[in-house]
């Protein structure tokens, strides 16, 4: 199992850009979440999704959407970025009663 | 909702001591609670949990205790060694509920010192 794979590694934007961070896993876990790490910071909870077209607010939620459309992925899109998202996004998944499993994270600039 | 306190944010050890770690949580739900490890520019990993019907559970080296009435669970480490150097999180969730949702603390930088 390849577990939680996050693309792309690195990315800068510019003010205004949108893009999408991908999230996949092959554990065939329900649930899957989206965290942003700031430098020297814990983690936020962005979005969460229990279920292929179920998705719920986190802690941190303005200015990202999501979607789940299979079991497997869980892409996250920023709209408009803005220089405040700039910070390490680390997507995680779990069963509903066990540990979650982060990817590899994804380490945005916006400039 | 659920809050999470870590203490200290920054620890220097010297190898071979112990090194403690202490977290209280808010919500009394609150029944499943991991510890993570992150290394430098590296992701989250877990090191080890407890569930609320355990006060103690131990891995080789590491231990984490639970005081339910208390509301507070802590991380001990013993004959640390320079590959410890990390920063530990921990963390707090209804494991098992609606959404398994963690709530982190904001963490330790956990430094041993050779």
């Amino acid at each position: 199992n390849a577990g939680v794979t996050q693309t792309p590694k690195f990315r800068i934007l510019k003010i205004g850009q949108s893009m999408t961070l991908q999230c996949t896993q092959d554990m065939n876990h329900n649930y899957m979440y989206w965290y942003r790490q700031d430098p020297g910071m814990g983690l936020k909870l962005i979005y969460y999704s229990v279920g292929a077209g179920i998705t719920d607010k986190g802690e941190v939620p303005n200015g990202y959407n999501v979607s789940r459309s299979t079991t497997e992925d869980f892409p996250l899109r920023l709209e408009l970025a803005a220089p405040s998202q700039t910070s390490v996004y680390f997507c995680a998944s779990s069963t509903p009663w066990d540990t979650q499993y982060f990817g590899p994270g994804t380490r945005l600039t916006v400039l | 909702g659920e809050n999470v306190e870590q203490h200290p944010s920054t620890l220097s050890v010297q190898e071979g001591d112990s090194a403690v770690i202490k977290c209280t949580y808010s919500d009394s739900a609150s029944n499943y609670f991991p510890w993570y490890k992150q290394e430098l520019g590296k992701r989250p990993q877990l090191i080890i949990d407890i569930r609320s019907n355990v006060g103690e559970k131990k891995d080789q080296r590491i231990a984490v205790t639970l005081n339910k009435t208390a509301k507070h669970f802590s991380l001990h480490i013993t004959e640390t060694q320079p590959e410890d150097s990390a920063v530990y999180f921990c963390a707090a969730s209804k494991g098992g509920g609606a959404t398994n949702k963690l709530i982190f603390g904001t963490g330790t930088l956990l430094a041993v010192q050779p």
